[in-house]
């Protein structure tokens, strides 16, 4: 069984200061890790994944997280917010690197202030 | 590349009439096609999983004959919402994934609303 937890239902920030977005995972196997971002009315975008190897992983448009295995945690981070990176952001577990089956976290709304 | 085409993004119809959202992967072939369900201010319920040529496997508590679902090529998919009623008004978001160790990519979604 597998399960996300995203810790924040809103996250508010300011344009130009750092973003933090944390999720935290169970997985009865060696998950691959996922952040997709969802545009209103749109589809998800995938940011950025994690499949056992490098435990920093880079993502499109500056956007990073670090597998944490001891903290079962994958927080998303960027270093300066954007007014374009307002959205809603999704953690998603999938068991180890099949890609079969994904669960998906209840969300994250990043919202940006000028 | 992966560019996953919805189609269309928006129908609203009248109570007890079907409804049917195409699914396309536009620049590679898909064995498997995911369609998804999302509550307004939720997160995306998978509703099933439908591999080229095969019959659709339904997460539990899904209607098969409510939802069918046919995956025909390995481009296509579709999902017809037969005899719709309010209660199946909702964004309906599709997947393609090229074989089992590559990612998902979603397509643009459909926002369905139900007269």
């Amino acid at each position: 069984a597998q399960s996300v937890t995203q810790l924040d239902s809103h996250v508010s920030v300011s344009e130009g200061t750092p973003v933090l977005l944390r999720c935290n995972y169970s997985s009865s196997y060696s998950p691959s890790l996922f952040w997709y971002v969802q545009h209103p009315n749109k589809g998800l975008q995938l940011l950025l994944k994690y499949t056992s190897a490098a435990t920093l992983v880079k993502g499109i448009n500056g956007f990073e997280a670090e597998f944490k295995k001891s903290e079962t945690s994958f927080h998303l981070t960027k270093p300066s917010a954007h007014m374009s990176d307002a959205a809603e952001y999704f953690c998603v577990v999938s068991p180890n690197s099949g890609y079969s089956t994904l669960t998906f976290g209840k969300g994250t709304m990043l919202l940006v202030s000028p | 590349g992966a560019v996953v085409s919805q189609h269309p993004s928006w129908v609203i119809c009248k109570s007890g009439t079907s409804v049917k959202i195409e699914c396309r992967s536009l620049d590679f072939q898909a064995t498997t096609m995911f369609w998804y369900r999302q509550f307004p201010k939720q997160s995306l319920m998978l509703m099933a999983t439908s591999n080229e040529g095969s019959k659709a496997t339904y997460e539990q508590g899904v209607e098969k004959d409510k939802f069918l679902i046919n995956h025909a090529s390995l481009t296509l998919s579709t999902l017809t919402v037969t005899s719709a009623h309010p209660e199946d008004s909702s964004f309906y978001i599709c997947s393609a994934r090229r074989v089992s160790n590559q990612p998902q990519h979603f397509g643009d979604g459909t926002r369905l609303s139900i007269l």
